[in-house]
């Protein structure tokens, strides 16, 4: 398997425009989780989906973002509009299931919002 | 709410030395534990998954405990190599159960030639 991929790895744009992050699950795993990395607050879940449904976003920061996961092999993450500060590296990891099992993490995804 | 920490937050050791990360949480009703690392640049590589029923698991060199009841695990790193080098992170889930990760900040290790 190629692992769980992400797309695109590096992304500049500017303060106001819309960003899109995509990210293709390991197939077979039936939870994906969206994290933000940044060097004040480390490592931080957003939203993660089980079959598809979003299951818990409290840790998404603000109406600009939302996640899709349209079916089981596809996700994205929308932010509209950008700002500076949402200037982060954002993962995208899944397991097999919701319980208790090992994440596989992508290669992650550099937003800079200038 | 689960708060995780590790220490120390930065190691530089010769090639060869054991040596021992440190990862504490708060909330010990936890139901296992863990271990990633992080090349710069890149994403997280699962290392090792502690159950909460186990004590303890090894992968080749490497080797983590969990002691819940104090809220602590360590991850032992035997004949260290440059290789080695990287961020290492403990994770832990939140409470209320589920797959949600609480991560520490991490433990940034150099191994010198």
């Amino acid at each position: 398997d190629a692992g769980v991929i992400q797309s695109p790895r590096h992304e500049v744009t500017e303060m106001g425009q819309e960003v899109t992050l995509r990210c293709k699950p390991i197939s077979g795993h039936n939870s994906l989780f969206w994290y933000r990395q940044t060097m004040m607050r480390g490592l931080e879940l957003l939203i993660y989906f089980n079959n598809n449904v979003p299951i818990d976003d409290s840790g998404m920061p603000e109406d600009r973002f939302s996640a899709k996961m349209p079916n089981a092999s596809f996700s994205t993450l929308k932010i509209q509009p950008s700002e500076p500060r949402d200037s982060a590296v954002y993962f995208c990891a899944s397991s097999l299931s919701r319980l208790a099992d090992t994440q596989y993490f992508g290669p992650g995804t550099r937003l800079t919002v200038l | 709410k689960q708060e995780v920490t590790q220490i120390p937050a930065a190691l530089s050791v010769p090639e060869g030395e054991n040596l021992v990360l440190n990862c504490s949480f708060t909330d010990s009703a936890i139901y296992n534990l863990q271990w990633f690392r992080q090349d710069p640049g890149k994403g997280l590589t699962s290392l090792l998954l502690i159950q909460s029923s186990q004590r303890e698991q090894t992968s080749g060199r490497l080797n983590a405990s969990l002691d819940k009841s104090s809220g602590r695990s360590t991850l032992y790193i035997a004949a260290s190599q440059p290789g080695d080098s990287a961020t290492y992170l403990c994770a832990v889930p939140f409470t209320g159960g589920g797959n949600k990760l609480t991560f520490g900040t991490g433990t940034q290790l150099k191994v010198e030639l």
